[in-house]
């Protein structure tokens, strides 16, 4: 998984098979993480967050974990599809910051094979 | 609903020259910023603006200048560029206690 400061991590994954991207945190004082994709020439979209007081969220198609314990963080993609290949990345916001400073990781370059 | 705008998205600068990166975004959100991506490395902070009339140092602040216009527009500015700032310059912008948005970036070489 990527952690900051590390080389780009990649995972090639067939169609339909389920992905997960992982993430090692820097904080333990972190409250708030965010995934973001990354398509190439594009900037990052949003995907899901979760706050430090949660261990799961779910969205359409996506679930973060989160580990405190660890310090280790998830994104797992349900049946993945070629439009899911991109660049992934987590970021963490560590108080006091308001989310105005968001540390991010390099990311976890996805290829899905048709 | 364009979201976040920057403008130019390419540009070549000679060493010394200097510009201005535009951003502008229309979802009334109070707390802008500028980052840059560089190969390798994750997203770093340059400076931002916590709400309009103020603006912060980030992570990497050294040889740029920000100005927050209004609500709608946070510019940047190279006043003498270098080698070193070659790199991809995203702007992003967000609501309270909601995560970024961020634009398409700019694609900045500098010779």
């Amino acid at each position: 998984g990527e952690s900051v400061g590390l080389h780009l991590p990649t995972l090639s994954v067939q169609e339909g098979d389920n992905s997960i991207i992982n993430c090692a945190y820097s904080n333990s004082a972190s409250d708030y993480f965010i995934w973001y994709k990354q398509e190439s020439g594009k900037g990052p979209q949003f995907i899901i967050d979760i706050r430090s007081n949660m261990d799961k969220r779910q969205g359409q198609r996506v679930t973060v974990l989160l580990n405190k314990t660890v310090k280790h963080l998830s994104l797992q993609i349900a049946a993945t599809q070629p439009g899911d290949s991109a660049v992934y990345f987590c970021a963490e916001n560590i108080p006091p910051s308001n989310g105005n400073q968001f540390y991010f990781g390099t990311g976890t370059s996805l290829t899905v094979i048709p | 609903n364009a979201g976040v705008t920057q403008t130019p998205k390419f540009q070549v600068l000679k060493t010394g020259q200097s510009m201005t990166l535009q951003c502008a975004q229309d979802m009334n959100h109070n707390s802008m910023y500028w980052y840059r991506q560089d190969p390798g490395m994750g997203l770093r902070l340059i400076y931002y603006s916590a709400s309009e009339g103020t603006t912060d140092k980030g992570e990497v602040p050294n040889g740029y200048n920000v100005s927050r216009l209004n609500k709608r527009e946070f510019s940047l500015r190279l006043e003498s560029a270098a080698p070193s700032q070659t790199s991809v310059y995203f702007c992003a912008s967000r609501d309270t206690y909601q995560p970024q948005h961020f634009g398409d970036g700019t694609r900045l070489s500098i010779l």
